[in-house]
């Protein structure tokens, strides 16, 4: 079965710094990948996806993410962040033969300090 | 457009009460999806639905049911409430899933934090 490893539960770093929350995936069929967004207290928001095409995917805000098939990777990076990026980010997977079903990692939480 | 919306946002109810959470969409979305979020765990999929009618069991379904009478609402009950489902619930659509020529991107509610004591 599909599973997703964030491998940081938590990131502390000072603003204007750069970022980068990795996220694996097992599977080795094709996938679909999605990092999303959570502020406190809120639903979840889509920062970026790869879908197929070039392995740099830009998303919103300046996150970026890049796709590795032979390293099964999905890291977003951001090259300066902001207080305001402070929110927990999930990666997701699906197969590219289900329905839409996402497999969520357990979740990073970006803690931005000034 | 007022996108995913949840009702109620907040609940706190006894063990073995039964409750209905009710999630509405109004960008004409054929999928949904019910998903329970626990610290740490991240988002798990209780049940999901390709369309008015039609429901499906997810990765953790037990103790739960759904019904999706009307495209744009997609409903979860609890039969019997029980403590380990205390937990912040999320309801998210789409326009289709993939190889169908859809946006693939999920839109999510606010959540239902839910309390079962």
């Amino acid at each position: 079965a599909q599973s997703v490893t964030q491998l940081d539960s938590q990131v502390p770093v000072f603003e204007e710094a750069p970022v980068e929350l990795r996220c694996n995936y097992s599977s080795s069929v094709s996938v679909y990948l999605f990092w999303y967004v959570q502020y406190p207290n809120q639903g979840l928001q889509l920062l970026l996806k790869y879908l197929s095409g070039s392995t740099l995917v830009k998303g919103i805000n300046g996150f970026e993410a890049e796709f590795n098939k032979s390293q099964t990777s999905f890291h977003l990076r951001k090259p300066s962040v902001h207080i305001s990026d402070t929110a927990e980010y999930f990666c997701a997977v699906s197969d590219r033969g289900s329905q839409g079903n996402l497999i969520f990692g357990k979740g990073t939480k970006l803690s931005v300090k000034p | 457009n007022a996108g995913v919306t949840q009702t109620p946002k907040f609940r706190v109810l006894k063990t073995g009460q039964s409750m209905t959470l009710l999630c509405a969409q109004d960008m004409n979305h054929e999928y949904m999806y019910w998903y329970r979020q626990d610290p740490g765990m991240g988002l798990r999929l209780i049940h999901y639905s390709v369309g008015e009618g039609t429901t499906a069991k997810g990765e953790v379904p037990d103790g739960y049911n759904v019904s999706r009478l009307k495209k744009q609402n997609f409903l979860l009950g609890l039969e019997s409430a029980a403590p380990s489902q205390t937990s912040v619930y999320f309801c998210a659509s789409s326009s289709r899933g993939f190889g169908t020529g859809g946006s693939y991107e999920q839109y999510f509610g606010p959540g239902t934090r839910l309390t079962v004591t």
